[in-house]
């Protein structure tokens, strides 16, 4: 079945520091990715996306590629802010049963200090 | 993107009672879809609503448990029953459209006392 790795949190940084989060997925066919963000005692709000190999996802300096060779979608941030602290997560949407849904990968808090 | 109204946005409730989600979609989509995530955990589908027909529940989740009803092709409802402690977790509903791909609601988060 399909699933999603992510690297355990909390990742810690400082303001302005290089952000990444690594994400690895398994799936059968070619699923579309995500990088998701719920900011504390929100819901979910998509941050990027990407439907196929090569694509970049990106938002507010966010950014990912989907690596079909790696299995890989990595977001990447080049300097944190204290706002950005929030979970991230990341999910594909694959087939299930004749209709797609997400699966999401653990979540990774994100902490930035001033 | 598509706005989804989730309310309760919190509840605490007695173990043993039960509580209903209601979940409102400002434009008619074919597939609303449960999550539940429990404290520091990720995201897990509990069913899948299509209107007009049963839900559809994953591996572990079973509808005397968690009913749902899907009445027309805005709205649905998810019901947590006979609620014990271990049913305390955020509960999102999420619909995917053409356009938006996939939204969620703002949760609703239960603690079972």
């Amino acid at each position: 079945g399909n699933s999603v790795t992510q690297m355990e949190g909390p990742v810690t940084l400082s303001e302005e520091a290089f952000l990444t989060i690594n994400c690895t997925y398994t799936a059968t066919g070619y699923p579309s990715l995500f990088w998701y963000v719920q900011y504390p005692g929100e819901g979910l709000q998509l941050l990027l996306k990407a439907t196929k190999a090569d694509d970049k996802g990106s938002n507010k300096g966010f950014e990912a590629t989907y690596r079909k060779e790696t299995t890989s979608f990595h977001l990447e941030k080049g300097s944190v802010q204290v706002s950005d602290s929030a979970v991230y997560f990341c999910a594909l949407s694959g087939e299930n049963s004749g209709y797609s849904t997400l699966t999401f990968g653990k979540g990774t808090m994100l902490l930035v200090s001033p | 993107s598509a706005v989804i109204s989730q309310k309760p946005s919190r509840d605490i409730c007695q173990r043993g009672t039960s509580l209903t989600i209601q979940c409102q979609v400002d434009s008619q989509v074919t597939m609303m879809f449960w999550y539940r995530q429990q404290p520091g955990q990720s995201l897990t589908l509990i069913a899948t609503a299509n209107q007009g027909s049963e839900a559809t529940y994953e591996s572990g989740f079973v509808i005397d448990k968690f009913p749902i009803s899907r009445p027309n092709l805005t709205f649905s409802t998810l019901t947590v029953s006979n609620m014990s402690p271990e049913d305390s977790s955020i509960y999102l509903c999420s619909v995917e459209t053409t356009l938006y791909g996939y939204t969620f609601g703002s949760g609703t988060r239960l603690t079972v006392v």
